[in-house]
């Protein structure tokens, strides 16, 4: 059972290249979301997806688009990538009821030159 | 828009001795809250999940509180060993939901 699993681990873009971020997981988790994680600014959620076909905007999605196909996968996309992108990205997963752990990938290390 | 603080920041304490770490909120509408742990480099790793109708969960040598009037959760961590270095964070979701706010979190060392 691989929980969720994020690829790339460490990524270096140049200004204005775009990219996804790859998040798969295999438990069967209708909600999916995305944060990331900036020094003196905590975890903040970038979207978010109830389940398969729906997605939403978290507290910072502003330079990132969404889309989630299928049950297990949930990429994340960068259009056209700015310096102030560069943080650690982490997809994490759980159970539609709000009442259960939400389960987090290793990340992803995003640097933009 | 609910905030999560932590305090402190960094905690240093020799093997042994009890830890407890503190996670405070606003807003006392919280779903629940939940505690991970982070290693360096690494992803969050699920500790404990206290619903709003708890007011404590347990597993092992941890135990975590949740005290939605005064707006506190606390985290226990029993005879702290070195394998417990890392940073602990507090997150909970303001209604039904899973959308988290994270406390900054408190960064562990335990020294041998």
């Amino acid at each position: 059972n691989a929980g969720v699993t994020q690829t790339p681990k460490f990524q270096v873009l140049k200004t204005g290249q775009s990219m996804t971020l790859q998040c798969a997981q295999d438990m069967n988790h209708e909600y999916m979301s995305w944060y990331r994680q900036d020094p003196g600014m905590g975890l903040r959620l970038i979207h978010y997806s109830v389940g398969a076909g729906i997605t939403d905007q978290g507290e910072v999605p502003n330079g990132y688009n969404v889309s989630r196909s299928t049950t297990e996968d949930f990429p994340l996309r960068l259009l056209s990538a700015a310096p102030s992108q560069t943080s650690v990205y982490f997809c994490a997963s759980s159970r539609g009821n709000s009442n259960q752990p939400q389960h987090f990938g290793d990340g992803t290390r995003l640097s933009i030159l | 828009k609910q905030e999560v603080t932590q305090i402190p920041a960094a905690l240093s304490v020799p093997e042994g001795e009890n830890l407890v770490l503190n996670c405070s909120f606003t807003d006392s509408a919280i779903y629940n809250l939940q505690w991970f742990r982070q290693d360096p480099g690494k992803g969050l790793t699920s500790l404990l999940l206290i619903q709003s109708s708890q007011r404590e969960q347990t597993s092992g040598r941890l135990n975590a509180s949740l005290d939605k009037s005064s707006g506190r959760s606390t985290l226990y961590i029993a005879a702290s060993q070195p394998g417990d270095s890392a940073t602990y964070l507090c997150a909970g979701p303001k209604a039904a939901g899973n959308k988290l706010t994270f406390g900054g979190g408190t960064r562990v060392l335990v020294k041998p």
